[in-house]
C-alpha cells in the first residue's frame, strides 16, 4: 500500500460545486502539505499544517480550505470550483518540515478538471 | 525575485546514452538543493540532497553536482534506461520555511 494515499485520483466537476480532496498517510508524519501542479509552472504550495492543530496558508491559498482531521488525514476543499483551478493536486508529508534536510514524500496526485 | 530554472524543457535520448540536465537559480539566502524525479502519473520522488558545502553526490547512475557560487545545479544521468523516462524536478530551500520549485524537465529514453 502507498504511504501517502490521495482520493479520488481523478474528478471532473462542474463550475460552482463543492470538491473536497482527501489525503492519507501510514508515515507517521506530523506535516502535512498541498501542492498544485500545472503545465509549465513549479509545484506551487497551497496550505501545509505542522500538526493537528496547525494550518498555514501557503502563496496561493485563495478559494482553497483545508482540514486536518488527525496526523494522519488533511483534506483539501474547493467551496466554489472555478475553471482556472482546475490542475494536478498533490499531498506531500515530511518528517520534521521544512526546517530540515528531510525529503518530503508525495501521493501519486488528483486531476481535477472544472467545466 | 527567487526563481529556479531549468533546462532544457524536454529531452530526447537513446538508451544507453549518458544526460545531463540543469538547474540554474537565483535564490538567496541557500539552504540545500533537492532533485526529484516524477514518473508519470506519480508523485515526486526524492533521488538528491545537495548542501552549500557539497559539490557531488551520487546515487546509482544518478550524480548531482553543485556549484554555490554560480547558483547552479546538474543532475547527470549515466547510461540511461527506459525507466529513467520521466520529469526531473530542482527544488531550492532559501531558508527552514520555504521551498521554490523548478517546472521540471522532462527526459524521454528510446531503445
Amino acid at each position: 500500500d502507498a504511504d501517502v494515499t490521495q482520493t479520488p485520483r481523478n474528478r471532473i466537476t462542474k463550475t460552482g460545486k463543492r470538491i473536497m480532496l482527501e489525503c492519507s498517510q501510514t508515515k507517521g508524519h506530523d506535516r502535512m502539505y498541498w501542492y498544485r501542479q500545472d503545465p509549465g509552472l513549479g509545484l506551487r504550495l497551497i496550505y501545509y499544517s505542522f500538526d493537528v492543530k496547525d494550518i498555514n496558508k501557503g502563496e496561493i491559498s485563495d478559494g482553497y480550505s483545508v482540514s486536518r482531521q488527525a496526523q494522519a488525514k488533511f483534506s483539501l476543499s474547493l467551496e466554489s470550483a472555478i475553471p482556472n483551478q482546475t490542475a494536478l493536486y498533490f499531498c506531500a508529508t515530511s518528517d520534521s518540515g521544512f526546517a530540515s534536510g528531510q525529503p518530503q514524500h508525495f501521493g501519486d496526485g488528483t486531476r481535477l478538471s472544472i467545466l | 525575485k527567487n526563481q529556479v530554472e531549468q533546462s532544457p524543457q524536454s529531452l530526447i535520448i537513446l538508451e544507453g546514452k549518458n544526460c545531463t540536465l540543469q538547474c540554474n537559480y537565483t535564490v538567496s539566502p541557500f539552504s540545500n538543493l533537492r532533485w526529484y524525479k516524477q514518473d508519470t502519473g506519480r508523485g515526486p520522488v526524492s533521488l538528491t540532497i545537495m548542501t552549500f558545502s557539497e559539490n557531488t553526490k551520487s546515487n546509482g547512475r544518478y550524480t548531482a553536482t553543485l556549484d554555490a557560487d554560480t547558483k547552479q545545479s546538474s543532475l547527470h544521468i549515466t547510461a540511461s534506461q527506459l525507466s529513467d523516462s520521466a520529469s526531473y524536478i530542482c527544488v531550492v530551500r532559501p531558508t527552514p520555511d520555504k521551498l521554490i520549485f523548478g517546472t521540471g524537465t522532462r527526459l524521454q529514453v528510446f531503445p
